[in-house]
């Protein structure tokens, strides 16, 4: 069963500051790894999807790798803002099968 | 629409009531998601719809939990004899065929239940 893994579950930085959101998964077999934003009380934001031949993907200010051999990704964003404050989840859909297992999440706060 | 569309968008219903969640997917969107989430934990996965096939329903949590879709168009939730347990936001999320390359998955606002 694929496990996935975010770490820290929790990040305070202050505004300025680049964002390392590290995630981790068990099975390498996958068929790609999505990154999603949530709000409070919101659903959730798709923010960048990298397909497993792919090593990364960048939107603006976020980049995203992935290390399939060693089952990491890693999203990062420049220059923090306030408005990046929100709960940021990883999601893996494996190769044969249509099921996103997601982690827990880290929760940023990015401080004005 | 441009979007996945939940409705409603929050609801609080009495223990023992049942319920009913709908989904509007994207337009020309094959599958269907729906996912669980109680309050500071992670997505559960409950339901996968896609084109006309049977549906995986190995998600659902007890026999209380159905889900239906028509087509490849609104998919509706439902939930029997609500228990406080159930109380959680209900994800709904779809995406192009699945089989396609970047075929990004989009989510709904969610709908928020509370049961009481």
């Amino acid at each position: 069963k694929q496990e996935v893994t975010q770490i820290p579950a929790a990040l305070s930085v202050p505004e300025g500051e680049n964002l390392v959101l590290n995630c981790s998964f068990t099975d390498s077999a996958i068929y790609n790894l999505q990154w999603f934003r949530q709000d409070p009380g919101k659903g959730l934001t798709s923010l960048l999807l990298i397909q497993s031949s792919q090593r990364e993907q960048t939107s603006g200010r976020l980049n995203a790798s992935l290390d399939k051999s060693s089952g990491r990704s890693t999203l990062y964003i420049a220059a923090s803002q306030p408005g990046d404050s929100a709960t940021y989840l990883c999601a893996v859909r494996p190769g044969n099968d249509y099921k996103l297992s997601f982690g827990a999440g880290t929760t940023v706060t990015v401080r004005a | 629409g441009a979007g996945v569309s939940q409705s409603p968008s929050n609801k609080v219903t009495e223990k023992g009531k049942d319920v009913e969640l709908r989904c509007d997917p994207i337009s020309g969107h094959t599958a269907l998601y729906w996912y669980r989430q109680r309050l500071g934990q992670g997505l559960e996965f409950l339901i996968y719809f896609q084109g006309n096939s049977a549906p995986d329903k190995s998600g659902l949590p007890s026999d209380r939990f159905s889900a239906e879709r028509t087509g490849e168009s609104v998919s509706t939730l439902t939930i029997q004899r609500t228990q406080q347990e159930d109380s959680a936001v209900y994800l709904c999320a779809s995406s192009p065929r699945q089989a396609t390359t970047g075929n990004t998955i989009y989510f709904g606002e969610g709908s928020w239940l509370t049961v009481v």
